[in-house]
């Protein structure tokens, strides 16, 4: 069966520091792009950051740029997301997502809860 | 980047009524649109991708059309289960975005 399942999340201060893992199973992982995608509390879908089967590409959305970090162990079928100085504004549920064959997020884990507060 | 605006934000109708979602582009992006459900408490899953295009297993009361900056996501008789947020995505350009949402609440 093809999932994914993410941990790491937790309360962390303002400017504090979160790695959030992500770990997939099976499918061919390397074979894959991966996401991460949030959703503050009763709000929509934003996406996060995207990074490619060999780690040769990575994107990231404007309000994360230089604050968090996307890497993956192809070896461990893993895919992280390194978050520092974080903002009350990054609490949300984080969810990993496979970039499918047809180009969209095709799979996605149950998500884990990130607080950022005092 | 391209900003994609959903309407209604809610829409509320009866099971067994025909459901037609909205999702506009603030510039084009051929087709490279999908549709997302998502239920309380859940992780969104992916319905229809190239905007046309059924993902696997997906009913065929589901169907999506459009292309360029117009799409639509129609629900031809709702079902209990489809009560739900739906969500639009491009992958035209980055950063990808998404839809506000809209909400398929019962009436």
């Amino acid at each position: 069966e093809v999932q994914l399942l993410e941990s790491g999340g937790g309360l962390a201060q303002p400017g504090g520091s979160l790695r959030l893992s992500c770990a997939a199973s099976g499918f061919t992982f390397s074979s894959y792009a991966m996401r991460w995608v949030r959703q503050a509390p009763g709000k929509g879908l934003e996406w996060v950051s995207a990074i490619s089967g060999s780690s040769g590409t990575i994107y990231y959305a404007d309000s994360v740029k230089g604050r968090f970090t996307i890497s993956r162990d192809n070896s461990k079928n893993m895919v992280y997301l390194q978050m520092s100085s974080l903002r009350a504004e990054d609490t949300a549920v984080y969810y990993c997502a496979r970039r499918g064959d047809h180009s969209y997020m095709d799979v996605w884990g149950k998500g884990t809860t990130v607080t950022v507060s005092s | 980047d391209t900003v994609l605006t959903q309407s209604p934000a809610t829409l509320s109708l009866s099971p067994g009524e025909r459901a037609t979602l909205s999702c506009r582009a603030s510039q084009s992006i051929s087709n490279f649109l999908a549709w997302y459900q998502q239920k309380p408490g859940q992780a969104p899953s992916l319905l229809i991708y190239d905007a046309s295009n059924r993902a696997t297993g997906i009913p065929a009361r589901f169907s999506g059309s459009g292309s360029g900056t117009d799409f639509t996501l129609t629900i031809s008789s709702l079902e209990p289960e489809d009560f739900a947020v739906y969500y639009c995505q491009q992958r035209s350009d980055w950063p990808l975005t998404f839809g506000g949402g809209t909400e398929v609440e019962i009436k």
